[in-house]
């Protein structure tokens, strides 16, 4: 099993319909984060969480919202999908403990891949 | 004006050749420097990490970074048609760890 899952991996949807996406992931780690992707744009921050108490917005965050459920959980949702919501959408984590070989790199789920009609 | 700025490609390398890739960035306390190979409707997977000025090494690829200057590279030797990929120049933000700004990708495209 992958290390951070995300579901659903594809959606197509009409404008107007909320959407969520999950993520988990057993690695352990404290942050998770949510990207998008679009072509020529590469990956844009939507939100991202240092622990569960602790959720901020990334450089793209208006239409989304975000719950952290538990250190393994962290959601996206669209309260209402518009068609240029249409993207990649990825969910990461990483470790934080500076030093000791840990390099703050991050771990990417498999995609969910969002259509807004 | 994008913080991390690479050239979108494609680049055409024959097999067997040096692949040079180049990423600019523009926040001066970024720390942590990353490279990640992304294939097409795939997630992207980290192959190279550097903290320090100057070249990395680790198999085919090299890494080198200038601080000064505000650039990030990557050489692939000896190119394989297996290296076509997107390659993905990250740049941790305000030196928060962790939290990475990517940049556009460079497409490379490994002849035979």
């Amino acid at each position: 099993d992958a290390d951070v899952t995300q579901t659903p991996r594809n959606r197509i949807t009409k404008t107007g319909k909320r959407i969520m996406l999950e993520c988990s992931q057993t690695k352990g780690h404290d942050r998770m984060y949510w990207y998008r992707q679009d072509p020529g744009l590469g990956l844009r921050l939507i939100y991202y969480s240092f622990d569960v108490k602790d959720i901020n917005k990334g450089e793209i965050s208006d239409g989304y919202s975000v719950s952290r459920q538990a250190q393994a959980k962290f959601s996206l949702s669209l309260e209402s999908a518009i068609p240029n919501q249409t993207a990649l959408y990825f969910c990461a984590t990483s470790d934080f403990l500076p030093g000791a070989g840990i390099t703050g790199e991050l771990f990417f789920g498999e995609g969910s891949r969002l259509t807004v009609l | 004006q994008k913080e991390v700025e690479q050239n979108s490609g494609p680049l055409s390398v024959p097999e067997g050749a040096i692949a040079s890739l180049n990423c600019t960035y523009s926040d001066r306390g970024s720390q942590s420097f990353f490279w990640y190979r992304q294939y097409s409707g795939k997630s992207p997977e980290l192959i190279m990490f550097i903290y320090s000025n100057g070249d990395k090494e680790d198999g085919r690829f090299t890494a080198q970074l200038n601080k000064a200057s505000q650039y990030v590279s990557l050489l692939i030797r000896d190119s394989q048609p297996s290296d076509s990929a997107t390659y993905l120049c990250a740049v941790n933000i305000g030196g928060s760890w962790g939290k990475l700004q990517f940049g556009a990708g460079t497409q490379v495209v490994v002849t035979p």
